[in-house]
């Protein structure tokens, strides 16, 4: 099956530095991926959807600023949470899809837990 | 009014028992459904898929979807302790969005 990993699984940094954290899809190109944000006991939200070589789509209230991302190539996505905060701790999942067709099946990294302190 | 609304449980149940999880969403535009089962600090894995009304089998696993009550079902046939997990239910809003539901906790005791 399809294989999307996510580096790192988990990172502590400090409140206003920025943290990088790349999603691969190990053994498809990844036409679209997409960043979701999971608090604790709460659902996946999406925050952005990004199209290889496109600028990414955010959704409503997430501030493209602090969240960059980038889809440079067919089979890598990062996300650079900046100047991050405490309220940014949070789990962060990518997914990866094979076209731009919605009905097709997303494949979810393992996540990246971000702990600001 | 969310649009797609879940108990968060969370449900305990023993091994062995048929299991009930449901969703309800608020759109009756939404076409396609699908459930997500997602294990302890990992990312969701895609367990059933199905478009418009009706029932799906796989294995254990029977997905059910009554659009006239816009409500969504999945059922757990002989559970197991692995069974244990965090499902969630979803569908896809506008051109490619995923809308998740909050997901229910399952835990199946041996």
């Amino acid at each position: 099956g399809a294989v999307v990993s996510q580096h790192p699984s988990r990172v502590i940094c400090k409140s206003g530095t920025s943290v990088k954290i790349e999603c691969r899809s190990l053994d498809f190109q990844a036409t679209t991926m997409f960043w979701y944000r999971q608090f604790p006991k709460q659902s996946l939200m999406l925050m952005a959807t990004s199209n290889e070589g496109s600028k990414a789509t955010y959704e409503q209230g997430v501030e493209k600023d602090k969240f960059l991302i980038n889809h440079a190539s067919l089979t890598l996505s990062t996300l650079t949470v900046t100047s991050a905060h405490p309220e940014d701790s949070s789990f962060y999942i990518c997914s990866a899809r094979t076209s731009r067709i919605s009905t097709d099946t997303q494949y979810f990294g393992p996540g990246t837990r971000l702990t600001v302190l | 009014q969310k649009e797609v609304e879940q108990d968060p449980g969370p449900l305990s149940v023993p091994e062995g028992a048929i299991v009930s999880l449901n969703c309800t969403y608020s759109n009756s535009a939404f076409q396609y459904f699908m459930w997500y089962r997602q294990y302890s600090r990992k990312g969701p894995e895609l367990l059933m898929y199905t478009y418009s009304s009706g029932n799906k089998e796989d294995g254990r696993f029977t997905a059910q979807v009554d659009k006239s009550s816009k409500y969504i079902s999945l059922f757990i046939r002989d559970s197991q302790p692995s069974d244990s997990a965090t499902y969630l239910c979803a569908t896809i809003q506008g051109a490619q969005k995923l809308v998740f539901g909050q997901g229910t906790r399952l835990t199946i005791n041996p």
